[in-house]
């Protein structure tokens, strides 16, 4: 049972756009802390995706974006691609917890 | 440019002892706060500890008591020593720079990960 409450899976068809969201509470997100998303391809580290609630680092694809409001965060994808198939993390911080994260959403590109 | 590469990992009887490795390269250790997070398998990510610039530690309360996060500055490597491992904590460990603000963390880069399987 993870802080942060992510839908297990999501999918959608190339070209389409897809979102996956992030609920926490006034512990964490809602208490101000900003969401972080990261992208996991099978096999592989988990990678940097959004920052600071809507921050793109360098390389990341404008099609990825994210928002935050009040104890949730949305990742949105748009102009789906197979590349994008991966497990998707969201990631706050907690007063009493420190680091937190979601229990991930697979996305499935059909 | 930026890496870390974690080593350490293996399989360990339950009750046993382990230390995990992170050697970083294109930034200083010791200048930033480093935490280490682990995935079991098929699992999410869990955050296991933190060390700070400044040399405070911090720990999940899962790992409390039984690992120990330390950095060798000479070396510019990071260390998880874990002890009385049980089989909960086999997993995927992953050592990451921990950049702090004042509105919380991000882990940015991480390692390619080291796999601990703690079984008799």
């Amino acid at each position: 049972q993870s802080v942060l409450t992510q839908p297990p899976s999501v999918s959608g068809a190339p070209g389409q756009r897809v979102t996956i969201s992030c609920t926490g509470s006034s512990s964490n997100i809602g208490a101000g802390y900003d969401v972080h998303w990261y992208q996991q391809l099978p096999g592989t580290a988990p990678k940097l995706l959004i920052y600071g609630n809507s921050n793109r680092p360098s390389g990341v694809p404008d099609r990825f974006s994210g928002s935050k409001s009040g104890t949730s965060a949305s990742l949105a994808i748009t102009g789906l691609q197979a590349e994008d198939e991966a497990d998707y993390y969201c990631q706050s911080y907690d007063s009493s917890l420190r680091g937190v994260f979601g229990g991930g959403t697979k996305l499935t590109v059909l | 440019e930026v890496q870390l590469v974690e080593s350490g990992g293996g399989l360990i009887q339950p009750g046993g002892s382990l230390r995990l490795s992170c050697a970083a390269s294109g930034f200083t250790v010791s200048s930033n706060y480093m935490s280490w997070v682990r995935q079991a398998p098929g699992k999410g990510l869990e955050w296991v500890s933190v060390i700070y610039s400044g040399g405070s530690t911090y720990y999940a309360d899962s790992v409390k008591g039984r690992f120990t996060i330390s950095r060798d500055n000479s070396k510019n490597t990071l260390y998880l020593q874990m002890n009385s491992l049980r089989a909960e904590d086999t997993a995927v460990y992953y050592c990451a720079r921990d950049v702090g603000t004042t509105y919380g963390s991000w882990f940015d880069p991480w390692g390619q990960g080291t796999l601990v399987t703690v079984s008799s």
